[in-house]
């Protein structure tokens, strides 16, 4: 089962930030925070991933709380284009060892409307 | 990041039959992912494929009814025996990138 849980569906309008929130309360201390998106008819695409602290990439950012049970995932200016499932995921990171698999939940159905 | 082709993109077939799905893969990578995404699911993982070894399978999933090839470190084939409709699904590649998965654009697979 997925060690996440998410809200089924959100609405964003067009242009405003979209903060999809993720709970993962019995994440481990080797577990990181991956968030992936599905575009209908396509396969799932890398968004940004982090362990406890906040990270940005060009797409999104990642918020973490301090004590790991949560994170939120921001799209700054939301398009149309952003209109996708979001799937916040917990994946055991072993540097130099075995790594964990990526388990999808039921993620979030995000619409941004004009 | 690696690029993933996935053949065919799509097809229907005939209830009893088998479908080899092909995923290559434009660098050497490890390990390979199967997954499958049955309609209006989320993606649920079928096995792991190493190179030059058994292809390891999830709960639920056994290598009679998708036997999996890793050949080389550019390539797999996941086969769907004995297809039933219950096997129509998006069947996806994906493959360990370092920084997380990359996945192919899917097989969409109806059986009547």
């Amino acid at each position: 089962d997925a060690k996440t849980t998410q809200p089924p569906s959100m609405d964003c309008a067009e242009g405003r930030a979209a903060n999809l929130p993720c709970n993962h309360s019995t994440i481990s201390g080797n577990e990181y925070v991956y968030w992936y998106r599905q575009i209908h008819s396509q396969g799932p695409q890398y968004i940004i991933h982090g362990l406890k602290n906040n990270e940005t990439n060009e797409m999104a950012s990642l918020i973490i709380t301090e004590d790991r049970k949560s994170s939120t995932l921001i799209l700054p200016h939301a398009t149309l284009r952003d209109t996708a499932v979001y799937y916040c995921i917990v994946r055991v990171v072993n540097y130099g060892g075995s790594q964990g698999n990526l388990i999808f939940g039921k993620g979030t159905k995000l619409s941004v409307k004009p | 990041s690696a690029v993933i082709s996935q053949k065919p993109s799509r097809d229907i077939c005939q209830r009893g039959t088998s479908l080899t799905i092909q995923c290559q893969v434009d660098s050497q990578v490890t390990m390979m992912f199967w997954y499958r995404q049955q309609p209006g699911q989320s993606l649920t993982l079928i096995a792991t494929a190493n190179q030059g070894s058994e292809a390891t399978y999830e709960s639920g999933f056994v290598i009679d009814k998708f036997p999996i090839s890793r050949p080389n470190l550019t390539f797999s084939t996941l086969t769907v025996s004995n297809m039933s409709p219950e096997d129509s699904s998006i069947y996806l590649c994906s493959v360990d990138v370092g920084y997380g998965y990359t996945f192919g654009s899917g097989t969409r697979l109806t059986v009547v």
